[in-house]
């Protein structure tokens, strides 16, 4: 069975660093891109960026260019999406999926607070 | 970008009853690379269609896509009261790929 299970939510101060991840199960993680996905309370969809892990060939949406760092470790099978300082407006749930074009699978969900 | 403009904002029906839901794009999207995603509360969203209007593994045939170029069009059959949730679309066809702002599909 396919599966990408997200690490658990998280509470920041502004300013914080943090790294969130997401471990691949069931399929080959090196041939599929992993895709990040904000979710801003009450809010819609936006699509962060996506990397292939088989080179670490990264795409990011120009609105989070530089922002955000989206990385993968091979040997377990883990994506991350990380912040070096974090703000307020980057409370929400952040997603996981495979693919790139298509989304076929999701991981949970990874809430993430920034709040003083 | 191509902006991906889904209407209504809100669908208020009721169950068995047939559900069209529409999402437009600014441009043409390139091929029909168009997604259906559905989204419960608390739950992470799900894939429903690909390619303007092949379902998804395990999605059932009540759920249907269609159109192609600007205009693209979800279709419920039946509504089942599993099915009341919020819908996204979103295209692959040019990037940066772009959700629609999403339908809430609303018991009536």
């Amino acid at each position: 069975e396919v599966q990408l299970v997200q690490s658990g939510a998280e509470v920041k101060k502004p300013g914080g660093s943090l790294k969130i991840s997401c471990k691949a199960s069931g399929y080959s993680f090196t041939t599929h891109w992993i895709t990040w996905v904000r979710q801003m309370p009450g809010k819609g969809l936006q699509w962060m960026g996506t990397i292939y892990p088989g080179d670490s060939d990264t795409r990011y949406s120009p609105s989070f260019q530089g922002q955000v760092t989206i990385s993968v470790d091979k040997s377990i099978s883990t994506a991350y999406l990380q912040w070096s300082s974090l703000r307020a407006s980057d409370t929400a749930i952040y997603y996981c999926a495979r693919g790139t074009g298509v989304l076929d699978c999701w991981g949970q969900g990874t809430l993430v607070t920034v709040s003083s | 970008e191509i902006v991906l403009t889904q209407s209504p904002g809100t669908l208020s029906l009721s169950p068995g009853q047939r559900a069209t839901l529409s999402c437009r794009a600014s441009q043409s999207v390139s091929s029909i690379y168009l997604a259906w995603y559905q989204q419960k509360p608390g739950q992470a969203p799900r894939l429903l269609i690909s390619d303007a209007s092949v379902r998804a593994t395990g999605i059932p045939d009540r759920f249907s896509g269609s159109g192609s170029g600007t205009d693209f069009t979800l279709t419920i059959s039946r509504l089942e009261p599993e099915d009341f949730a919020v819908y996204y679309c979103r295209q692959y066809g040019s990037s940066p790929y772009t959700f629609g702002q999403g339908t809430k599909l609303e018991i009536k």
